[in-house]
Parts: structure tokens; sequence; C-alpha cells
């Protein structure tokens, strides 16, 4: 199966700096369509689960300008910019390439 | 506006099955892909399975022998079965809708599971 390392537990920012968050993986999830089978998601306490971006880079409706998706092959980047108090949050990676489709780690995004 | 919410017991002993059913609104489950997620403590996520639009399923190896996901198309709701329990199973289980390009667009709030004697 696909693994997928997001090597950050935890990221600490403070708000309005910019933040990456890195998701690498095990073999490309470029597919012959010439996408990438990544996606991003959001979990902050008491709300659902939110996703951010899809195919690596296409914001998903309503998500702030702020939230960009970046990278190909097998590293792939989700950048924050102008950090908001809300989106302090736990942030997971998917690829839906090959089943059985698989999450990273996670990575904790926490107020300096 | 498309929702999901899971429900079922809280607290399974070890062995036993587990079952729990989201129920779905705004949207049609005789269309697109409901798949179940759980989050295990310490935050691992792990894809468990999904049932298609047409009623056609796919599970992970991990949990082929013991999960089973059904649905019933009159109460907009689909099931997640997950039989002979242990306490590795303890997580918070979700319930997502799967869009076309690929990627979980609907969560539910999902529902903690313990599984404990």
């Amino acid at each position: 199966q696909i693994t997928l390392t997001q090597q950050a537990e935890s990221l600490w920012v403070s708000p309005g700096e910019k933040v990456s968050i890195t998701c690498r993986a095990s073999q490309s999830l470029l597919y012959t369509d010439g996408k990438h089978y990544l996606s991003w998601y959001q979990q902050r306490p008491g709300q659902t689960t939110k996703a951010l971006i899809y195919h690596a880079s296409i914001r998903t409706d309503g998500v702030p300008t702020r939230f960009i998706g970046s990278g190909s092959g097998t590293e792939f980047t989700l950048s924050i910019e102008d950090v908001q108090p809300e989106d302090i949050a736990l942030y997971y990676c998917l690829q839906t390439l090959k089943k059985p489709w698989t999450f990273g780690g996670g990575t904790k995004l926490e107020l300096k | 506006e498309v929702q999901l919410q899971e429900s079922g017991p809280g607290l399974v002993k070890p062995s036993q099955s587990l079952s729990l059913t989201c129920s779905v609104t705004g949207y049609s489950i005789t269309s697109n892909y409901w798949g179940w997620i759980r989050k295990f403590p310490g935050n691992k996520m792990e894809w468990m399975g999904y049932i298609s639009y047409s009623g056609s399923t796919s599970y992970n190896p991990s949990l082929k022998s013991r999960i089973s996901i059904t649905r019933d198309t009159s109460k907009n709701q689909f099931f997640l079965q997950l039989n002979s329990v242990t306490t590795e199973d303890t997580a918070t289980y979700y319930c997502a809708r799967r869009d076309n390009p690929y990627y979980f667009d609907y969560w539910g709030q999902g529902v903690m599971v313990t599984v404990s004697s």
C-alpha cells in the first residue's frame, strides 16, 4: 500500500505567519489522466472534517485563498498564508490513487 | 445541504460486533460513493471501505474478513458492521461522501466507539 508521511506531528505558528505542512508519498500519486490523487483535510474540535484541497492543488468550494496546495509526484505541501486563529487544527493528507486509500499521520497546527 | 450523521453504541465488548448507521440528508445515497473512516487514539486515520451508488462495496484488505457495509436506500442510510472487535478497534468512526474527483467532501461528526469488557 502507499504510505503517506507527514514529517511534522506538530507545528507552532503565530497569527499572520505562513506555515507549510508537507506530505510525502512512498510512490508517485500521478495518474495517467495527469492528475495527482492527493487531498488535504482540516479537523477542528466540535466541527465536521473539512476538505480543503483535492488533486493536490484545487481548493474546494468556500476554502479561503490563503490555503494553497502544491507539489507533484511524491512530495506535496499545504501552505497556509497569513494564519488565522481559526486555522488551528489537525491537518491530514489522503491518497486515493490506489486502494487501500491511505492517510498521512496528521500534523497539528498550534499557536506559539 | 448534504449532511451525514453517525449513530450507534458507544461501547462494545471484545469479540462482539460493532454496528453503526450513517443517516444522510440532502442527497441520495444512490449517487456517489459512501465511506467509513476511523481515527484511532493518537490520531492515526484509516479508510475502512465504501459502498457505491449501485450497492457495490470495496474494503480495506486489513479489515476484509471482518467488515461489511450495507445500505437501506428507502431510509437513505448506510451501515457499518465490524465483527470480532478487539480493543484495537477503539476509535472515532466517521462516515463520509466521496465525490467524483476522488476526495471526501462531506463528513459526519464522528462517533466514538470504545471496545472494552
